[in-house]
């Protein structure tokens, strides 16, 4: 069963907006992570909050991670055309589990 | 480096046939893992190994599903006999060793169309 559950399923914005996705999961997590997945392709590890972690930066990247509310969220900001891709947060507590997903397409 | 090399790329083949996948994970990475990923859904992990050693098998069905990795290198995960609800795709990830519950390297996937 998928333990995080990606917010919203679909979200659709211009270049240089921001976009903001989410993630909540159920039990308590050793770490959370989020990943990229282009269209018929693999998935890339984008970036890893351990549970002692509020926030990380990588890039145009921002995670922040509430463990009292058991929710994650994921900043891109000023989005390129080329971060069109299905975004997955993934959390570990001894095994990995994956969400469904938010599909971004940012439009040029 | 070299990534996670997987092979075929697509495969079509029809119910209750059998078909075989094969994944090279990255060179001294211990761990590996096979997902399967169904069209709008997330990948659920259906086996990982430890070396050669199986770790977690709970969520591979294992009346038709089979993997093995030996000389705790490459891994091939076998489906038989298929079902329509297969058609996914197979996805095989690995991890360096000590790092298993931190980032995985995916390949490229195998697309399964049962038919």
């Amino acid at each position: 069963s998928q333990q995080g559950e990606e917010d919203p399923q679909a979200l659709s914005i211009q270049e240089g907006e921001n976009a903001t996705m989410n993630c909540s999961y159920k039990t308590s997590i050793n770490n959370l992570q989020w990943y990229r997945q282009n269209s018929g392709r693999g998935l890339v590890h984008l970036i890893l909050i351990r549970s002692n972690e509020r926030e990380k930066h990588s890039g145009r990247l921002r995670v922040t991670l509430d463990t009292s509310k058991k929710s994650s969220s994921l900043l891109i900001t000023a989005s390129r055309a080329a971060d069109t891709a299905s975004y997955f947060c993934a959390t570990v507590t001894g095994d990995m589990r994956f969400g469904a997903g938010t599909r971004l397409t940012v439009k040029p | 480096e070299a990534g996670v090399a997987q092979s075929p790329r697509y495969k079509i083949i029809e119910k209750r046939q059998s078909v075989a996948f094969w994944c090279n994970p990255i060179s001294g990475h211990a761990t590996l893992y096979w997902y399967q990923q169904i069209l709008g859904q997330g990948p659920k992990l259906l086996i990982q190994f430890q070396n050669n050693g199986v770790v977690d098998d709970s969520q591979l069905p294992k009346d038709r599903f089979s993997a093995e990795r030996l000389k705790g290198v490459d891994s091939t995960l076998k489906i038989q006999p298929a079902k329509l609800e297969d058609s996914a795709v197979y996805l095989c990830a690995s991890s360096p060793p000590g790092q298993g519950n931190n980032e995985q390297y995916f390949g490229p996937g195998t697309r399964l169309t049962v038919t």
